[in-house]
């Protein structure tokens, strides 16, 4: 089974609109955190996001903000005044695993190709 | 704010050739590196998690003779692709978590495209 799912392949959003990336994950662990990175045409990992499953709230970095809900299993990420720059591969990501353990993995969704037109 | 440096970013040699690839934390210490493989439109693969000090844990599937891997200190790791042929060609990128934080998201090199001939 997926542990994290993201169903849009590819979206569309003009300049200066908001556009909202889904993604959901799947875990039994109580402990986890969930990741959102960027990866531009040039192939670098971004780290834009984080959101911890005990944080009360919802995380936010400037323009990105996390639509945590929890009982939902979901995670999306929230894109307010898109950017020509902001054009590129957005990669939900999931760390399960107590935090001391060292050995904490992240595994990846398939991506959302975001698109800023005009 | 963390940096992480791999080299080479691209690599074009022939088949049966061994291909070495660095990753470096510049302004941190890494106990724990993760190397990741990419094929073209598709999500990120781990293959190995680096520890420092000691054997790398490779994921289900990844040769562990093909694909080497050594953490030699808190801040360098590599992974040596040996004698490496077409289908090994890919985008490889690593990471590396801040030493003592367990909240801090992984910080990415900016990857090495290897073309095998």
């Amino acid at each position: 089974a997926q542990k994290i799912t993201q169903t849009q392949p590819g979206m569309f959003v003009q300049e200066k609109e908001a556009v909202t990336l889904d993604c959901t994950y799947d875990t039994s662990d109580p402990s986890y955190g969930l990741f959102w990175y960027k990866q531009p045409s040039s192939g670098e990992m971004i780290f834009l996001i984080y959101q911890g499953s005990y944080d009360q709230q919802n995380a936010t970095e400037g323009r990105y903000s996390l639509n945590f809900q929890k009982a939902r299993k979901s995670a999306n990420l929230v894109i307010s005044a898109s950017q020509l720059g902001d054009s590129a591969m957005y990669f939900c990501a999931m760390r399960e695993g107590r935090m001391n353990t060292g050995f904490q993995k992240l595994v990846f969704g398939t991506g959302t190709r975001l698109l800023v037109s005009p | 704010g963390a940096v992480v440096s791999q080299h080479p970013s691209w690599v074009i040699c022939k088949s049966g050739t061994s291909v070495k690839i660095e990753c470096r934390s510049l302004d941190f210490q890494a106990t724990t590196m993760f190397w990741y493989r990419q094929f073209p439109k598709q999500s990120l693969m781990l293959m190995a998690t680096s520890n420092e000090g000691s054997k790398a844990t490779y994921e289900q599937g990844v040769e562990k003779d093909k694909f080497l891997i050594n953490h030699a200190s808190l801040t360098l790791s590599t992974l040596t692709v040996t004698s490496a042929h077409p289908e090994d060609s890919s985008f490889y990128i690593c990471s590396a978590r801040t030493r003592g934080r367990p909240n801090a998201p992984q910080h990415f090199g900016d990857g090495t495209r290897l073309s095998i001939l």
